[in-house]
Parts: C-alpha cells; structure tokens; sequence
C-alpha cells in the first residue's frame, strides 16, 4: 500500500535559521503531494501542493518539489520565524477506486522556532 | 465563506457507550472524508462520503460507521467505544474528492473515552 516517511522531529531552530523536513513515499501510482500544517489546538491547513514530477508548490516562503525518481517531496524555508512552530505533515493523495480518493499522511514532524 | 464546522468540540464519554459526531462541509463541497488522529498511529482514514454514497472506508472495525445527508453534512458514530478511540476526530471536505484537490479540515472533535 502507499505510505509516506517523514523526520519526526521534534526540530528546534533558531529565528531566521533554515528549515528542511525530509519526506519521501511509496505509492503505486502518480500520486499528487501535500504538506499541511497544524497549529496548536486546530485542524489541518494546506500548505502547498504538487500535482506532478518536478512540479515546485511554494506558499510563505516554504517550498517543496516532486521528485519522482527519488520519490521525495522536501519540505524547505530560507529563514523561519516562530510564528512557523506548528506540526508538519506531508501527504499523498491517490485514487481509491469508485471514483474516491484518500489522503495518506507521515507522522508528522514537530517544530518549535525560538527567539 | 464558512469553513468546516464540527460538533462538538470536545466530548468525554465511558467506555461502552456510543458516539456521534457532526461535520458540516464548506458549502457546495460534496465531499467528505473523516480521519483519526492519535499520538501514537498519526492520522488514518476512517471513511469517504460522496452526495450520500460511502465511496471508501479505511481499515477500522464495523464499530466505526457513517453518513451522509442530502445537504452534504456528514455523521460518523461510533458504537461500544473502547479506550483505544480516545482522539481527534477530523473531517475534511472537497468540491468532487478528485485526486489533486485541497481537502478542508475542520477543527476536530476531541473525544476522550474514559
């Protein structure tokens, strides 16, 4: 079945520091690609996606791109703020048959950004 | 526009008794999908709804059913809870739940078995 792996963290940096969360997954198909984000106390928010290889999704300064022959999907900032500490979890969502589809998260990773 | 509502935010209820919980998707999104969230397994997928149709339905025992209305509401109860299904219940909605549209969480629902 497809699985996602990502860093679990939990990941302290420093103000203005750069981030990279590891990512990489199984599928069989030609999955699309996600990294959500939950703070403290909510739901899930969309941070960005990517649809296809080589496709780069980008939203508030963080970045990621499909990497098809190396079935990863990094998740990167140049410089985080705290108001970046939150959990992350990157997704796959592919066909589950009878017209559905269903998301399959990583564990999450955890990061907490200090003044 | 509203975003996805849950009810209630936060329950505690004893081991055997049965649970139900309310989602309400954005408005004109057909879709909707329920998840669990715990510390230790992260987040599964419990079920998928489309205009009243169950389209999917992860690996969970028969304990964990749902619904869905006719105005896209969804329900999802479940029955003989056990301590084990103390978590964060989310629900997502979607316009179609077609492979790369962004899925819409609510907040939760916290249940917490006792």
């Amino acid at each position: 079945g497809n699985s996602v792996t990502q860093m679990e963290g939990p990941v302290t940096l420093s103000e203005e520091a750069f981030l990279t969360i590891n990512c990489t997954y199984t599928a069989t198909g030609y999955p699309s690609l996600f990294w959500y984000v939950q703070y403290p106390g909510e739901g899930l928010q969309l941070l960005l996606k990517a649809t296809k290889a080589d496709d780069k999704g980008s939203n508030k300064g963080f970045e990621a791109t499909y990497r098809k022959e190396t079935t990863s999907f990094h998740l990167e900032k140049g410089s985080v703020q705290v108001s970046d500490s939150a959990v992350y979890f990157c997704a796959l969502s592919e066909w589950a048959g009878a017209g559905s589809y269903q998301l399959t998260f990583g564990k999450g990773t955890k990061l907490s950004v200090i003044p | 526009k509203a975003g996805v509502t849950q009810t209630p935010r936060y329950l505690i209820k004893t081991r055997g008794q049965q649970v139900t919980l309310s989602c309400s998707p954005i408005s004109g999104h057909r879709s909707v999908s329920w998840y669990q969230q715990t510390p230790g397994q992260g987040l599964q997928f419990l079920f998928e709804y489309f205009s009243e149709t169950q389209r999917n339905k992860g690996n969970f025992p028969g304990r964990f059913s749902g619904r869905q209305f006719s105005n896209s509401r969804s329900e999802m109860n479940v029955s003989t809870l056990e301590l084990g299904d103390s978590a964060l219940y989310l629900c997502a909605s979607s316009p179609l739940g077609s492979l790369d549209t962004e899925a819409f969480f609510g907040q939760g629902t916290r249940l917490t078995v006792v």
